[in-house]
């Protein structure tokens, strides 16, 4: 089943943060972050992995609650290239799966 | 730079065709990916792969088989192709879970 991403899209302003939530209904060993420009292929953003360590973009910066199961993702001072579809994809329990949410479309304006 | 590359970047194709969509990588991962992008539903998993001649479903397998003969290289079988099938799929490799998945540039099938 895919995660569940909120909200499906925001509009900001060159400067402005945002916060982009993902949330799973089972146990996660990992959740992925990933931004889509228009055209582009999916790009790795940060990588947040069960006990706490976390690997990705210095200004970019994203929290897993394992007990919950949620991850957001905290983009602060953003800028025009922000821009795109962000996409969370999570990974659980032994096998290699890896299920991607429905992404949440970020506009930033000038 | 680890490279997946995708066949074709668009197809198209007739209702009931067989169609094969292929992926191959050049950083020997052990998992592949095949998903299905489409507007307003995200990225959805159709097969993957952890190994040579090894595949597990997906979320939406249904229509599609898969072919992981050699570990460079993992195919997307679409044993009878129909309208709804239309859709950009894209291929993933990746090591091992704990770490980036890479992405191919994507086919656009389209199914007349």
């Amino acid at each position: 089943q895919q995660p569940v991403q909120s909200p499906q899209a925001v509009i900001l302003r060159e400067g402005e943060d945002a916060v982009i939530n993902c949330s799973s209904s089972k146990a996660l060993y990992s959740v992925h972050w990933y931004r889509q420009k228009h055209g582009e292929a999916p790009v790795f953003l940060m990588i947040l992995l069960k006990g706490g360590e976390q690997k990705g973009h210095e200004k970019i910066s994203a929290s897993f609650n394992e007990k919950k199961q949620q991850s957001s993702l905290y983009l602060t001072a953003s800028q025009l290239s922000y821009s795109g579809t962000y996409f969370c994809g999570i990974s659980g329990g032994s096998n290699y799966k890896l299920t991607f949410g429905k992404g949440t479309l970020l506009t930033v304006n000038p | 730079d680890v490279k997946v590359t995708q066949s074709s970047r668009y197809l198209v194709k007739r209702t009931g065709e067989k169609v094969f969509l292929e992926c191959v990588q050049d950083m020997d991962h052990e998992n592949m990916f095949w998903y299905r992008q489409d507007p307003g539903l995200g990225l959805r998993l159709i097969y993957f792969s952890y190994d040579v001649k090894m595949k597990e479903k997906g979320d939406i397998p249904e229509g599609y088989s898969v072919s992981r003969e050699k570990k460079e290289r993992f195919s997307l079988i679409l044993e009878s192709a129909s309208t709804n099938q239309t859709s950009m799929y894209l291929c993933a490799t990746c090591p091992l879970r704990t770490v980036e998945a890479f992405f191919g540039q994507g086919t656009r099938l389209t199914v007349v």
